[in-house]
């Protein structure tokens, strides 16, 4: 069963550009992980935020995490091409955090 | 550079087939997932493993599904008998969790399976 619901499903701007995933969820979590997937590729995972934290940083991507909302934020900034992938928020709940359960994803398009 | 190796990269089979997908986690990790992919489920969790005990496998068929560790480098899906709908990419991810908290997982590139 589905436990993050990202939105858009689908995102398409130019390169530069800043590109916002997000992320809603229905239990309580013990953490918050976001990946990305290459087409025909694995998932690599991108950044690990815990529930005791609200923002997170690294590189050109920022994190946020609201509880009380049940929601996070992926921000991507100054968009390259090579950011075109799919993402996807995982959440690892409070009983059993190792197991982590996908939301459907994001399809970003990066346009030239 | 430490990575998560599936094997068949594809496979393709006639219904009613024995399928089997392989999985050498990165050394060291001491849990092992398996996923499945589809465009209609997304991604859903079928097994997982932690020091090669099974934990949870909810999510998996039961009557064809399979799931094993036989040792800490080689972890097996297998599906006896294949049906259509089993058509997938079926994904392996290894990592490494300490206590009751959480790491980031590492995916293997997966096996596409097309059951005809």
């Amino acid at each position: 069963s589905q436990q993050g619901e990202e939105d858009p499903q689908a995102l398409s701007i130019q390169e530069g550009e800043n590109a916002t995933m997000n992320c809603s969820y229905k239990t309580s979590i013990n953490n918050l992980q976001w990946y990305r997937q290459n087409s025909g590729r694995g998932l690599v995972h991108l950044i690990l935020i815990r529930s005791n934290e609200r923002e997170k940083h690294s590189g050109r991507l920022r994190v946020t995490l609201d509880t009380s909302k049940k929601s996070s934020s992926l921000l991507i900034t100054a968009s390259r091409a090579a950011d075109t992938a799919s993402y996807f928020c995982a959440t690892g709940r409070v009983q059993g955090a190792q197991k982590l359960v996908f939301g459907q994803g994001t399809r970003l398009t990066i346009n030239p | 550079d430490a990575r998560v190796t599936q094997t068949p990269r594809h496979k393709v089979t006639e219904m009613g087939q024995e399928v089997t997908m392989r999985c050498q986690p990165i050394l060291g990790h001491n849990t092992v997932f398996w996923y499945r992919q589809t465009m209609m489920q997304g991604l859903e969790l079928l097994a997982y493993f932690r020091n090669r005990a099974p934990l949870d496998d909810s999510g998996m068929p039961k009557d064809r599904f399979s799931a094993e560790m036989p040792d800490a480098t080689l972890a097996t899906l297998k599906i006896q008998p294949s049906e259509p709908r089993d058509s997938a990419v079926y994904f392996c991810a290894s990592g490494l969790v300490q206590g009751a908290g959480n790491s980031p997982l590492h995916f293997g590139n997966g096996t596409r399976l097309t059951v005809t």
